[in-house]
């Protein structure tokens, strides 16, 4: 099962760039990347999501590696208001519609704390 | 346009009760997944409906189980309230269904329903 790993916690300083790693060496060809952040005890919000190129948005960039095997969310100026927990995940698709197994893993994410 | 609305934000019952939750989609979304959130397990997959079909299911008991109804409206219910499914539920809806096999598919959130079980 594709499956990612990302760093328990980090801190930025406000006005700063916060690069959040991400590993997900067991991605296959099609499989997207996708990156949610949750705010406390809210609903994930969705942030940015890549195949192979990087992409860039209103609220980020994303750096996927040439190999796939890891991806970098990028905050170019954060703020406090950017305080949350980031997921990295991995979207495998199901071969058969009723599978047994939940085909979207959330990882315990990287804790992003952005200080004054 | 109107989010992910979950049904109730926050509710309390007791061991052995049985509970139902619902989450209306954005409108347009045939896909809705269903997720708990626990502090010790993290986000887990529950299971996911579209088209009225359960599409995908993740490693939870049988207690466990969802619908969905010609609107796409869903619900989930857990029967025989155990203390360890105290949680966050979340529901997120989509266009396409979790089990497609290529392209992109944005989950959109609701907020939660937060239960408690005394």
């Amino acid at each position: 099962d594709a499956k990612t790993t990302q760093p328990p916690s980090m801190d930025c300083a406000e006005g700063r760039a916060a690069n959040l790693p991400c590993n997900h060496s067991t991605i296959s060809g099609n499989e997207y990347v996708y990156w949610y952040r949750q705010i406390h005890s809210q609903g994930p919000q969705y942030i940015i999501h890549g195949l192979k190129n990087n992409e860039t948005n209103e609220m980020a960039s994303l750096i996927i590696t040439e190999d796939r095997k890891s991806s970098t969310l990028i905050l170019p100026h954060a703020t406090l208001r950017d305080t949350a927990v980031y997921y990295c995940i991995v979207r495998f698709p199901q071969r058969n519609y009723g599978g047994s197994q939940g085909n979207l893993i959330f990882g315990k994410g990287t804790k992003l704390s952005v200080k004054p | 346009k109107a989010g992910v609305t979950q049904t109730p934000r926050y509710l309390i019952k007791t061991r052995g009760q049985q509970v139902t939750l619902s989450c209306s989609p954005i409108s347009g979304h045939r896909s809705v997944s269903w997720y708990q959130q626990t502090p010790g397990q993290g986000l887990q997959f529950l299971f996911e409906y579209f088209s009225e079909t359960q599409r995908n299911k993740g490693n939870f008991p049988g207690r466990f189980s969802g619908r969905q109804f010609s609107n796409s409206r869903s619900e989930m219910n857990v029967s025989t309230l155990e203390l360890g499914d105290s949680a966050l539920y979340l529901c997120a809806s989509s266009l396409a269904s979790l089990a497609g096999v290529s392209g992109a598919n944005v989950l959109t959130f609701g907020a939660g329903s937060r239960l408690t079980v005394l």
